[in-house]
């Protein structure tokens, strides 16, 4: 099974900071996604990569880039913090093969004052 | 895109108690699979269940993927199944529109 880590489970940033979350993935996967949750809306995907540099928008992309240099590794950016992306984000890898399920990583809380 | 409804939205249960989940989408779908995310926020994959039954120990789930829905049950509960446990369903075998349920929040007690 595939095994995802997020790189920092808490972070507390201040409004117009640039923030890096990380992803990495033990194993050779071509999808992996990140999502954000917050109370009452459940999980939204913000964006996903189905290889290296190749990257599409989810349903609330706005905010946020993507990069995507190697296949273990999925960064979510956020170019200039705003109080409304403080949320909980969730990497998760998608293996095709066998159980053809989607692996979460821990999360990332990520708190903008 | 796809509506995924899950019920009820919260449930107490008594440890020992069984339960019932239930998870309605709008349309045809192949990949469903039910996660729990416990109280410190990890998601963990449950099933994988476009069709038929499974069962994981205490776990089992069935989808009828003909009348769109799918159903978690949980027998003999423990504290340690309290969370959320979410429905999500996909259309496009990658999970690269795997649309969420609202959860069903799962309070266990002794």
């Amino acid at each position: 099974d595939v095994k995802v880590t997020q790189s920092s489970r808490y972070l507390v940033k201040r409004t117009g900071e640039k923030v890096f979350l990380e992803c990495v993935q033990d194993m050779d996967h071509e999808n992996m996604f990140w999502y954000r949750q917050d109370p009452g809306l459940g999980l939204r995907l913000i964006y996903f990569s189905y290889d290296v540099k190749m990257k599409e928008k989810g349903d609330i992309p706005e905010g946020y880039s993507v990069s995507r240099e190697k296949k273990e590794r999925f960064s979510l950016i956020l170019e200039s913090a705003s109080t409304n992306q403080t949320s909980m984000y969730l990497c998760a890898v998608y293996s095709p093969s066998g159980a053809n399920v989607l692996t979460f990583g821990a999360g990332s809380r990520l708190t903008v004052l | 895109g796809i509506q995924v409804e899950q019920s009820p939205p919260d449930l107490i249960l008594q440890e020992g108690a069984n339960s019932t989940l239930r998870c309605n989408f709008s349309d045809s779908v192949n990949n469903l699979q039910w996660f729990h995310q416990n109280p410190w926020g990890q998601l963990i994959n449950l099933f994988y269940i476009p069709s038929g039954t499974k069962q994981n120990g205490r776990l089992s789930a069935t989808t009828v993927a003909t009348e769109r829905y799918s159903l978690l049950y949980i027998s003999s509960s423990q504290t340690t199944d309290s969370g959320v446990y979410f429905c999500a369903v996909d259309y496009t075998g990658t999970a690269s529109k795997l649309t969420f349920g609202t959860g069903t929040r799962l309070q266990v007690t002794l």
